[in-house]
């Protein structure tokens, strides 16, 4: 199974700071049709996760241009500038080119 | 507006079996697949498997095959998840999604159901 590891676990962020959290898979996630299913999902406390990021760098629809994907390969990044009290939660990396489908162990994200 | 509204919450003893629904509305329901996540206690999610109701196919993660069975039924809209042999390893919130074919992400989530698995 693809392994992805996210760093940090938990991250604590200052209001209008910017978060970095890194997503490293154990294979690359490039299929062979040329995409990479990677994806990046917020869980809020208590809520469903939500999806932020699709196709390493598309933000879904009403996410705002704070939430910035990049990445190629085997490595990943999601950026937070300017975090907000309503981005913390935790976030989730997911891959859906290798089967089975696997997400990151997650980063927590408090507000100091 | 898309809806997925997963059954109650489930106490359930330990080798019995839960099967737990997923009603989709406000879309076509055969144009999208449905997959089941798994979550536990304070833990991550885990990919279980997913449905295509308009063909009727399912994919399973190798870890839940004989342990959950996804069905569909086109003539209520609703997704099906059933789970056998539960032990305390069972005990999560499951989660059913809606995945996009041509964006291929989760753009829907239920509101999740707590299994809980004790005696």
């Amino acid at each position: 199974d693809v392994v992805l590891t996210q760093t940090p676990v938990s991250l604590s962020v200052t209001l209008g700071d910017q978060a970095s959290i890194s997503c490293r898979s154990s294979q690359s996630l490039e299929y062979s049709d040329g995409y990479t299913y990677l994806e990046w999902y917020l869980q809020k406390p208590g809520q469903s996760p939500q999806l932020l990021i699709y196709g390493v760098s598309n933000r879904f629809s009403g996410v705002p241009d704070r939430f910035i994907g990049s990445g190629s390969g085997t490595d990943f990044t999601l950026k937070i500038s300017r975090v907000e009290p309503e981005d913390l939660g935790v976030y989730y990396c997911f891959q859906a080119t290798h089967d089975p489908l696997t997400f990151g162990s997650g980063t927590k994200l408090e507000i100091k | 507006e898309v809806k997925l509204q997963q059954s109650g919450d489930e106490l359930v003893r330990p080798g019995a079996s839960v099967k737990m629904s997923c009603k989709a509305s406000g879309y076509t329901f055969t144009d999208y697949a449905m997959h089941w996540v798994k979550q536990s206690p304070g833990q991550g999610l885990e990919w279980i498997g997913t449905i295509i109701p308009l063909i009727d196919t399912t994919s399973y993660n190798q870890k839940f095959k004989g342990k959950a069975t996804l069905t569909a039924d086109k003539s209520s809209n609703t997704a099906y998840m059933e789970l056998s042999r539960l032990t305390s390893e069972d005990s999560a919130v499951y989660y059913c999604a809606r995945r996009d074919y041509g964006y291929n992400y989760f753009d829907y989530w239920g509101q999740g159901v707590m299994v809980t698995v004790s005696s």
